[in-house]
């Protein structure tokens, strides 16, 4: 069973703080994607990381996918309170030739003004 | 465009109730997908469908059937719930395959089982 593991499950941080959320597994994936998710909505897709050490930015926040696929990391620079959500990592296995998402249990991000 | 919707948003059920949840989607999506999410562990793949007419078990499909038999829409049935299926069910829809397209996910319908 394929798994990832989420950490810090909560982090709550005053405004203007840095802080980095990570996402590990012992399985490799074909990529990774990290979504956001706002009390009684569905997730959104933020970013998907394909290639081993490859970086993304999006404004302020930043997700590293590990060399060996296994990891992957989002920063955020300067957070502000509209950053506040759960933010989910998934991995992406392929299973019948078809795609599957296996997400991780989330963080829970509260940022104060 | 609506997107994905869900219906209903909210329901309660007694133990042994059965119920049908709805999800349909306008976006010409031909996968369509069902997770629970559940405090602390992220969400669980229930069922998918790579297409009408199509439906494949995801992690966690005891107690769960599906049906599509229009592309827009995908059925997710518990025909006789228990407690243990109380949770937020989310609904998806991607025009490819997951992890190579974007999934559009619903806004949700909560499930309580008493």
């Amino acid at each position: 069973t394929q798994l990832l593991e989420q950490s810090p499950q909560f982090l709550s941080i005053q405004e203007g703080e840095n802080l980095t959320v990570y996402c590990n597994s012992s399985s490799v994936f074909s990529s990774l994607q990290w979504y956001r998710q706002e009390p009684g909505e569905g997730p959104v897709l933020l970013v998907t990381v394909v290639t081993g050490g490859e970086v993304k930015k999006l404004k302020r926040l930043t997700f590293q996918f590990g060399d060996a696929r296994k990891d992957s990391s989002l920063h955020i620079t300067a957070a502000q309170p509209g950053d506040t959500g759960l933010y989910l990592c998934a991995g992406v296995t392929w299973w019948s030739n078809t795609g599957k998402l296996i997400f991780g249990q989330g963080t829970t991000l509260q940022v104060k003004p | 465009n609506a997107g994905v919707t869900q219906t209903p948003k909210f329901r309660v059920l007694k133990t042994g109730q059965s119920m049908t949840l709805l999800c349909a989607q306008d976006m010409n999506h031909e996968y369509m997908y069902w997770y629970r999410q559940d405090p602390g562990m992220g969400l669980r793949l229930i069922h998918y469908s790579v297409g009408e007419g199509t439906t494949a078990k995801g992690e966690v499909p005891d107690g769960y059937n599906v049906s599509r038999l229009k592309k827009q829409n995908f059925l997710l049935g518990l025909e006789s719930a228990a407690p243990s299926q109380t949770s937020v069910y989310f609904c998806a829809s991607s025009l490819l395959s997951g992890g190579t397209d974007t999934q559009y996910f619903g806004p949700g319908t909560r499930l309580t089982v008493l």
